[in-house]
């Protein structure tokens, strides 16, 4: 299976924030790669697919980067909404796999 | 515009069956997409369990194979999941999706998604 690591596990940022969050692929996924957004209570939404294009209705201020085993989500500058959890996917290979999240809370 | 629904017992006692359908509305099961199945359980990260496509292939995670099966019905454009012999571990939010290209082909993210099911497993 291939292990998808997030870093950090949690981020604390202020609203304005340039905000990045680290997924790395153990091994290479060319640019199959999505990342999520999940609140509590609520289904993933999806923001970034194939490792760098924004998902139809997503906001601009994300964006994604990265191939092979390196991966990054930023969120240019923070909004109040985007406190949330972030989870990477890869779906290069079976099983699909994600990341273990980052939590952005409020500082 | 698509939407699911999933639906289920929230209560299901160790060594039982787990039983769970996604009601589709707004597009046919039967027309493209693949249609899958995803878990969580309580504070942690996402598992993905199986997604197929109608008339074509269906995939499994190896990790659960031996215990799920799923199915589609068609004529109540709805698709289900059966997870035999839970356990405590099998205790989560279990979520139904679209996968986000309509072809059969190649690889792709999902971005339609139920709001989540949970399922309790306990006696």
């Amino acid at each position: 299976d291939v292990q998808m690591t997030q870093s950090p596990s949690t981020l604390s940022a202020s609203v304005g924030d340039r905000v990045t969050i680290t997924c790395r692929a153990s091994q290479n996924i060319n640019t199959w790669l999505a990342w999520y957004q999940q609140k509590p209570g609520k289904a993933p939404d999806l923001l970034i697919y194939k490792a760098s294009l924004l998902e139809s209705g997503a906001p601009s201020r994300f964006s994604g980067s990265g191939s092979g085993t390196e991966f990054t989500l930023t969120i240019s500058s923070l909004q109040p909404d985007d406190f949330a959890s972030y989870y990477c996917q890869q779906y290069n290979t079976h099983p699909l796999t994600f990341g273990g999240g980052t939590k952005v809370e409020i500082k | 515009q698509v939407q699911l629904q999933e639906s289920g017992p929230g209560l299901v006692k160790p060594s039982e069956t787990l039983s769970l359908t996604c009601a589709v509305s707004g597009y046919s099961i039967s027309s493209g997409y693949y249609w899958g199945w995803f878990r969580q359980p309580p504070g942690k990260g996402l598992e993905w369990i199986a997604y197929f496509y109608h008339g074509g292939a269906t995939y499994y995670n190896p990790s659960l194979r031996s215990r799920v099966t799923m199915s589609e019905d068609t004529s109540k454009n709805q698709f289900s999941l059966k997870l035999t012999s839970v356990t405590a571990a099998d205790t989560a939010v279990y979520y139904c999706a679209r996968r986000r290209s309509s072809g059969s082909s190649g690889s792709d993210a999902f971005n339609v998604w139920g709001q989540g099911t949970m399922v309790t497993v306990s006696s």
